[in-house]
């Protein structure tokens, strides 16, 4: 079964510091891959995706994540973290098959330290 | 233009009420999401519609039931609301069926009192 994994419940960063967030999933073919950021009372947007090709992928807001099919893991990073980018990160996995929707991780909550 | 709207954005009941959530995308998508993200955050498809057409019904209780009109909107009527129907409802929408990424709603917080 599909799954995702996000080993990190809470992290807290300095501001400034580099940021490196881990997900795992689990998928038989070649996944779509997708983070997404909530901050509070809001909902879901897209920082970046990967669907194929280079397996470094940039984002808005400064962001990218590396597919590492090896080690089935698309761990998002940022080298500068600013006060704004706390909030819940979401990875998620979709199959982009006829039918099948996202599947997300339990989140990771970002906080940044001044 | 916000692309995916949703309303209420916040809803407050009491339990065994009978309760409605719309949603609208300006997007021009054929498929359409509901998720229900709990108290811990975690969140998990309940229903996709393409076309109008039911295509993912997950392990959803019968209370629940949603209503395509169009293929612009999709609402979720929810009946007999119980205490653990806490949480927030998200809407989303893709291009088609099986296509990302997805757009997603500010979400419905609904709470029961």
């Amino acid at each position: 079964a599909q799954s995702v994994t996000q080993p990190d419940i809470h992290i807290t960063v300095s501001e400034g510091a580099s940021l490196e967030l881990r997900c795992n999933y689990s998928y038989g073919a070649t996944p779509y891959l997708f983070w997404y950021v909530q901050s509070p009372g809001q909902g879901l947007q897209l920082l970046l995706k990967y669907f194929s090709g280079d397996t470094l992928v940039q984002g808005i807001k400064g962001f990218e994540a590396e597919f590492k099919r090896s080690q089935s893991s698309f761990n998002l990073r940022k080298p500068s973290v600013h006060w704004s980018d706390a909030a819940e990160y979401f990875c998620a996995v979709g199959a982009g098959q006829a039918g099948t929707a996202l599947i997300f991780g339990k989140g990771t909550t970002l906080s940044v330290s001044s | 233009d916000t692309a995916v709207s949703q309303t209420p954005k916040y809803l407050v009941t009491q339990m065994g009420n009978d309760k409605s959530i719309k949603c609208e995308q300006n997007l021009g998508h054929d498929t359409m999401y509901w998720y229900k993200q709990d108290s811990k955050k975690f969140l998990k498809i309940m229903f996709s519609y393409n076309n109008k057409e039911l295509i993912i019904n997950e392990t959803v209780p019968n209370r629940f039931s949603p209503k395509s009109p169009d293929k612009a909107h999709l609402n979720l009527h929810i009946n007999s609301l119980e205490l653990g129907d806490s949480a927030v409802y998200f809407c989303a929408s893709s291009q088609s069926l099986g296509d990302q990424p997805q757009h997603f709603g500010d979400g419905t917080r609904l709470s029961i009192l």
